[in-house]
């Protein structure tokens, strides 16, 4: 299994402003994944970050709300720009365990937009 | 587009109860099926992982199954503890490394 650590746990943002969240895997990974999981629902893919190439979002995910950066093997930042309050979710980091397939999630990011 | 369903979308038992949470997906085309658990606020803790060509994994108090013919998976929990309260998500994974979640299935195991 992998040991993912994300910053912050959660924080209380102004509207407008933008926030990078940090994920931090305890081995090399090839892919890392972001997901949004909105109040009372389940969780929607954002994109996904291969080191040394461009993010591949999902339907509905931008780069320029979403601007992803995955400098190594084992860290990747998202960051959520230009917040509004529908932005307010819990935000996870997500790599997968190798052969099996088996994906682990760090702890989350709980964003509330105000 | 594969859509994952999970059954019931809340359960409320007694503790000591047997139970099961049913998920069911529409594209039998998958890779495995992975069972999360998710405490409120909180991320996302693997309880157990069926590859497409196993009936089923066990880990202590939980077993799951999977018959990918008919698109279904079931999640049984034998004597129920209060801290097992929690949301039950289930999740498929298909081609490009695709993870599609259900909705899940809210558990409150009263003591």
């Amino acid at each position: 299994s992998a040991v993912i650590s994300q910053k912050p746990s959660r924080d209380i943002c102004q509207r407008g402003t933008s926030l990078t969240i940090q994920c931090q895997v305890d081995s090399q990974v090839t892919m890392m994944f972001w997901y949004r999981q909105q109040p009372g629902q389940s969780l929607t893919l954002i994109a996904t970050a291969n080191q040394g190439s461009e993010a591949t979002y999902e339907s509905g995910f931008v780069i320029d709300k979403f601007p992803i950066s995955r400098p190594n093997l084992t860290f990747s930042t998202l960051t959520v720009s230009n917040m509004s309050p529908e932005d307010s979710s819990i935000y996870l980091c997500s790599v997968g365990g190798g052969n099996t397939g088996e994906l682990f999630f760090g702890e989350g990011s709980r964003l509330t937009v105000l | 587009k594969q859509e994952v369903t999970q059954i019931p979308a809340a359960l409320s038992v007694p503790e000591g109860e047997n139970l099961v949470l049913n998920c069911s997906f529409t594209d039998s085309a998958i890779y495995n099926l992975q069972w999360f658990r998710q405490d409120p606020g909180k991320g996302l803790t693997s309880l157990l992982l069926i590859q497409s060509s196993q009936r089923e994994q066990t880990s202590g108090r939980l077993n799951a199954s999977l018959d990918k013919s008919s698109g279904r998976s079931t999640l049984y929990i034998a004597a129920s503890q209060p801290g097992d309260s929690a949301t039950y998500l289930c999740a498929v994974l298909t081609s490009g490394s695709r993870l599609t979640f259900g909705e899940g299935t809210q558990l409150t195991v009263n003591p």
